[in-house]
């Protein structure tokens, strides 16, 4: 039973474009959801995160949107970076859940000069 | 601030061994957990340790059991391991109140 779903295994990006990874969850009772980066041969890195009572969230370059009747959230990247090429996890968790976290399949970025 | 570390980085087993993996967590943390993470998926979520007991556990078999220590560092114990153990085990460390939850680089267990 897949929680958190990130249908696109991979998306390739022209340098300075946007880009937006998706992610869909299926238990309502998650109130928390986090995006992490992960490099080849590290530990994912937190990026940004989005509590149940937003609907968007902004760091930077990094924006993340969320869609609660529709039990969905988004990452935007503007403009992206060739640095920014890695595989990005969505997570959800649920306040009763004590920091437990649900983790998508992650999608690879790909940002080409 | 050192950050999570992990020990080993790399670790080798043949099948029907046991393994012990180790963790030290961020500065200030005092929650640690465990994840697995198997090739092409992302984090499974193995358990948590608070105040050296295990506050919450995965869809993981008891060949899977942990420790946490006085110091909040953490050791991950798998027995009698399978071929399909072998993956990237990843601990986080936070605050018991969850929010973000910062991870190690991880140690890679390949089972022979």
């Amino acid at each position: 039973d897949q929680q958190v779903k990130q249908n696109s295994p991979s998306l390739s990006v022209q340098e300075g474009r946007i880009s937006i990874l998706n992610c869909d969850y299926t238990n309502s009772m998650f109130d928390y959801f986090l995006w992490y980066k992960k490099y080849p041969a590290e530990g994912p890195t937190f990026l940004i995160s989005i509590s149940s009572i937003k609907d968007k969230n902004e760091d930077g370059r990094f924006t993340v949107f969320l869609n609660k009747s529709a039990k969905h959230l988004s990452l935007h990247i503007v403009p992206s970076q060739p640095g920014d090429s890695a595989v990005y996890f969505c997570a959800a968790s649920a306040h009763n859940q004590g920091g437990k976290l649900i983790f998508g399949q992650g999608t690879e970025l790909s940002v080409k000069p | 601030d050192a950050g999570v570390t992990q020990s080993p980085t790399h670790l080798i087993k043949t099948r029907g061994q046991q393994v012990t993996l180790r963790c030290s967590p961020k500065s200030g943390h005092d929650t640690v957990s465990w994840y697995q993470q198997a090739l092409g998926q992302g984090p499974q979520f193995i358990f948590q340790y608070y105040e050296e007991e295990e506050r919450q556990r995965g869809n993981f078999p008891d060949r899977f059991s942990g420790h946490q220590f006085p110091n909040y560092s953490s050791e991950l114990n798998v027995n009698a391991l399978l071929l399909g153990d072998s993956a990237l085990y990843l601990c986080a460390s936070s605050y018991p109140t969850g929010s973000e939850a910062f991870f190690g680089q991880g140690t890679r267990l390949t089972v022979v």
